[in-house]
């Protein structure tokens, strides 16, 4: 079974707008990461953020883990038509090993 | 560093045919990984490996399902015999570490399986 779920399911913005995707999961974790994936270049391993941080940055990405809600979301800043891609969150449930995929967000950005 | 190799990229079978995919991870990979990804969903593990030990194949289909890694380095997934609803990408990782060391998994292009 899935873990994260991804919300909103589709996301349509103009090239330059922030860009807001959020994912809420139900057990415990040891950490959380976020993965893009596109056609060109498959899945790609964006952020990892551990269930004692609060916010992480990378370039153009924030992202958040507020583990009292069990939820996180990642921001993606000056938005570019290359960030067109499917967007995951994953995440390592604080008793098992394995690695749960929500959905995922479909962005799009428009140019 | 080369990536994660995958062969082949795409097949095309008819249900209850059998198929296999490769895997080769990045050079020095502890831990390999196998996911279904059926179309409009996240992946799904399927069986994860430590060196060539089995660590979680808990949602592994183990009745047609089977997955090796022979000398800890590359890994096979066969699918015998195969059905409709098998039809997905399969996709491969590996990780210098076990998940829960906190470390990102590298993606292999994935095999895209159709079942007719």
């Amino acid at each position: 079974s899935q873990q994260g779920e991804e919300d909103p399911q589709a996301l349509s913005i103009q090239e330059g707008e922030n860009a807001t995707m959020n994912c809420s999961y139900k057990t415990s974790i040891n950490n959380l990461q976020w993965y893009r994936q596109n056609s060109g270049r498959g899945l790609v391993h964006l952020i990892l953020i551990r269930s004692n941080e609060r916010e992480k940055h990378s370039g153009r990405l924030r992202v958040t883990l507020d583990t009292s809600k069990k939820s996180s979301s990642l921001l993606i800043t000056a938005s570019r038509a290359a960030d067109t891609a499917s967007y995951f969150c994953a995440t390592d449930p604080y008793n098992n090993n394995d690695m749960r995929f929500g959905a995922g967000t479909r962005l799009t950005v428009k140019p | 560093e080369a990536g994660v190799a995958q062969s082949p990229r795409y097949k095309i079978i008819e249900k209850r045919q059998s198929v296999a995919f490769w895997c080769n991870p990045i050079s020095g990979h502890a831990t390999l990984y196998w996911y279904q990804q059926i179309l409009g969903q996240g992946p799904k593990l399927l069986i994860q490996f430590q060196n060539n030990g089995v660590v979680d194949d808990s949602q592994l289909p183990k009745d047609r399902f089977s997955a090796e890694r022979l000398k800890g380095v590359d890994s096979t997934l066969k699918i015998q015999p195969a059905k409709l609803e098998d039809s997905a990408v399969y996709l491969c990782a590996s990780s210098p570490h076990l998940w829960d060391s906190g470390y990102e998994q590298y993606f292999g292009p994935g095999t895209r399986l159709t079942v007719t």
